[in-house]
Order: structure tokens, then C-alpha cells, then sequence
């Protein structure tokens, strides 16, 4: 699986737009960048994920570069749930179910 | 997308005794997974629960102190065997299907 490397940290204020970042400079070519969060206490929940072109969906959006080398996860109008970790994986689909391999991701706060 | 229940949430647990955590998922899904979740730590994937074969563990993880089963495709136990106050961690069930992977909120497990 190809390495991330995320901020270990990031502050954004209520309302407005979050964006992560993530680099993945040795990704393969069948390999999908993957985001998930975990919100304290809770289990991992998977927000989007995609190839090479830009994702949306009810959750989020996922900008990926033309290279697929980095990506950036963006929360267009952040709450105060939305702080939690959040971690970008890179990892061949399989069509039965993805083995993860988690980094330390970055925490998000959001602040009113 | 897939709900996965465990059971217990949580337990406390003398040193020496084994726990068995239960997982469940509520549609018929190709592979599981069990993640340990140290205190302020990630996620480590601690092996995939095969249906009808034993469990692929990964390293530092061993079938004598990690037992699982995986009975059918939406069930699946992981036992912590001679427990000691290390193995303190948040214990997660996840379910693989097209592509995304769903988790359980987890057992959280002290022991004392």
C-alpha cells in the first residue's frame, strides 16, 4: 500500500470550508485514495473515495492532482461535529471489501 | 451501506481470563476485518476473518491469542485470550462490500 502523509492538525472555523490534505506521491495506478473520520469514541466512518477524477458527494468532496500524487478532502460548510481524525488511505479496490491500513490522520477542530 | 453491531461495548476484565467480542453485520458481506485501537493511538489491522478457513493474521498477531471465527458471511467473534492490562485497547469489527469498508463502534476492553 502506498504511504500518506497528512498534517497532524488543522483548525477551521464553523461554517466556513475545510480542507485537508493529503500526499501520496508513491501511489500505483490501480490504487484509489480512500478518506475516512473517526469522531471520539466512535468507530471509523467512511466518507468518499475515488481514482483520478474529482468525487461529491452528500459528505464531502475529493480533489485529486492530475498526478494523483496529493489530494485534498474538503468539508464545504464545517460544524462543530465535524471535528474528529481524519484519515487518507491509498489501497488497490477489491470488489469485496477493502484491508485498511490506517496513518495517524489529521484532527480536525472546528471552532465556533 | 453496511450497520455492523458489536458486543459487548465495553467490559473490564480480570488479567489471565479471555474475552470473546461479537460482531455482526446486517447484510451478507465477502471479507471482515478485526482493528486494535491502543489508547491515543490509530487503528492496527490485527488479521482479515475468513468465511470457512482460518483467519489471515498479520504480523505481531497470533491465532493462539487472537482466535476468531467467521461461521458465515455476516458473523464473526474475535477472542482476546489470557488477557493482560496491554491488551487495554478499543477492539473494531469491520465488513467490506463494493468497495467500501464499514466498521462497528467497537469494544472498548480494560483490563485489570
Amino acid at each position: 500500500d502506498a504511504k500518506t502523509t497528512q498534517p497532524p492538525s488543522m483548525d477551521c472555523a464553523e461554517g466556513r470550508a475545510a480542507n485537508l490534505p493529503c500526499n501520496h506521491s508513491t501511489i500505483s495506478g490501480n490504487e484509489y485514495v480512500y478518506w475516512y473520520r473517526q469522531i471520539h469514541s466512535q468507530g471509523p466512518q467512511y466518507i468518499i473515495h475515488g481514482l483520478k477524477n474529482n468525487e461529491t458527494n452528500e459528505m464531502a468532496s475529493l480533489i485529486i492532482t492530475e498526478d494523483r500524487k496529493s489530494s485534498t478532502l474538503i468539508l464545504p460548510h464545517a460544524t462543530l461535529r465535524d471535528t474528529a481524525v481524519y484519515y487518507c488511505i491509498v489501497r488497490v479496490v477489491e470488489t469485496s471489501g477493502s484491508r485498511l491500513t490506517f496513518g495517524e490522520g489529521t484532527q480536525l477542530t472546528v471552532n465556533p | 451501506s453496511a450497520v455492523i453491531s458489536q458486543k459487548p461495548s465495553r467490559d473490564i476484565c480480570q488479567r489471565g481470563t479471555s474475552l470473546t467480542i461479537q460482531c455482526q453485520v446486517d447484510s451478507q458481506v465477502t471479507m471482515m476485518f478485526w482493528y486494535r485501537q491502543q489508547p491515543g493511538q490509530s487503528l492496527t489491522l490485527i488479521a482479515t476473518a475468513n468465511q470457512g478457513s482460518e483467519a489471515t493474521y498479520e504480523s505481531g498477531f497470533v491465532i493462539d491469542k487472537f482466535p476468531i471465527s467467521r461461521p458465515n458471511l455476516t458473523f464473526s467473534t474475535l477472542t482476546v485470550s489470557n488477557m493482560s492490562p496491554e491488551d487495554s485497547s478499543i477492539y473494531l469489527c469491520s465488513g467490506g462490500d463494493r468497495g467500501k469498508t464499514f466498521f462497528g463502534q467497537g469494544t472498548r476492553l480494560t483490563v485489570v
